[in-house]
């Protein structure tokens, strides 16, 4: 069964802290997205990675950063956080190929920043 | 730019009775759709998906026809349950294209 985890199914922080979400899936899949869950806005996509130690920005990646140093593995690195970063956060991955591929979702994490 | 454009919720529907969820998109060339569901406190899940025009997705009694000439792709379902309740996403992929073009979802609740 394939499976995409989350370190954490909620997250407290304050203003100003470095948080770090992992994400690992064991599907082997080359790409791997994080996006950010809203009401009303839907998902909003922050970064995603094609490959080992390769990123790009998705549509809001300010306040946010990255990191993939190995297949399995995407982080999502917020800098300083801000009360405007609480939300909910999904991990996503799926196989690159066509764009019929399945995206697979981790649970998610909730984030309150106060 | 690509874009999906779902019918607003909440939709509160009673059980047995029939679902329509509304769905349009913007393409400049050929996309596969989906929808995806989201239960309560989980994370996404692929509902059903259609690759070509007049393809016709089906899962869990939900349909979903790829009509080209009318940009849509609208969920149905002759009889929904309870256990339906939860929030349904389209959403759009094109070839060449890493990125996943979501609508902003549409929250159905069911009720007995």
């Amino acid at each position: 069964d394939v499976k995409v985890t989350q370190s954490s199914r909620y997250l407290v922080k304050r203003t100003g802290e470095k948080v770090f979400l992992e994400c690992v899936q064991d599907m082997d899949h080359e790409n791997m997205f994080w996006y950010r869950q809203d009401p009303g806005l839907g998902l909003r996509l922050i970064y995603f990675s094609y490959d080992v130690k390769m990123k790009e920005k998705g549509d809001i990646p300010e306040g946010y950063s990255v990191s993939r140093e190995k297949k399995e593995r995407f982080s999502l690195i917020l800098e300083s956080a801000s009360t405007n970063q609480t939300s909910m956060y999904l991990c996503a991955s799926r196989e690159a190929g066509t764009a019929q591929e399945t995206q697979y979702f981790g649970p998610g994490t909730r984030l309150l920043v106060l | 730019g690509n874009s999906v454009t779902q019918m607003e919720g909440p939709v509160t529907l009673s059980e047995e009775a029939f679902l329509t969820i509304n769905c349009t998109y913007t393409a400049t060339g050929y996309p596969s759709l989906f929808w995806y569901v989201q239960y309560p406190g989980e994370g996404l899940q692929l509902l059903l998906k259609a690759t070509k025009a007049d393809d016709k997705g089906s899962n869990k009694g939900f349909e979903a026809t790829y009509r080209k000439e009318t940009t849509s792709f609208h969920l149905e379902k002759g009889s929904v349950q309870v256990s339906d309740s939860a929030v349904y996403f389209c959403a759009l992929s094109e070839e060449g294209y890493q990125k996943v073009t979501f609508g902003t979802g549409t929250k159905l609740q069911v009720i007995p």
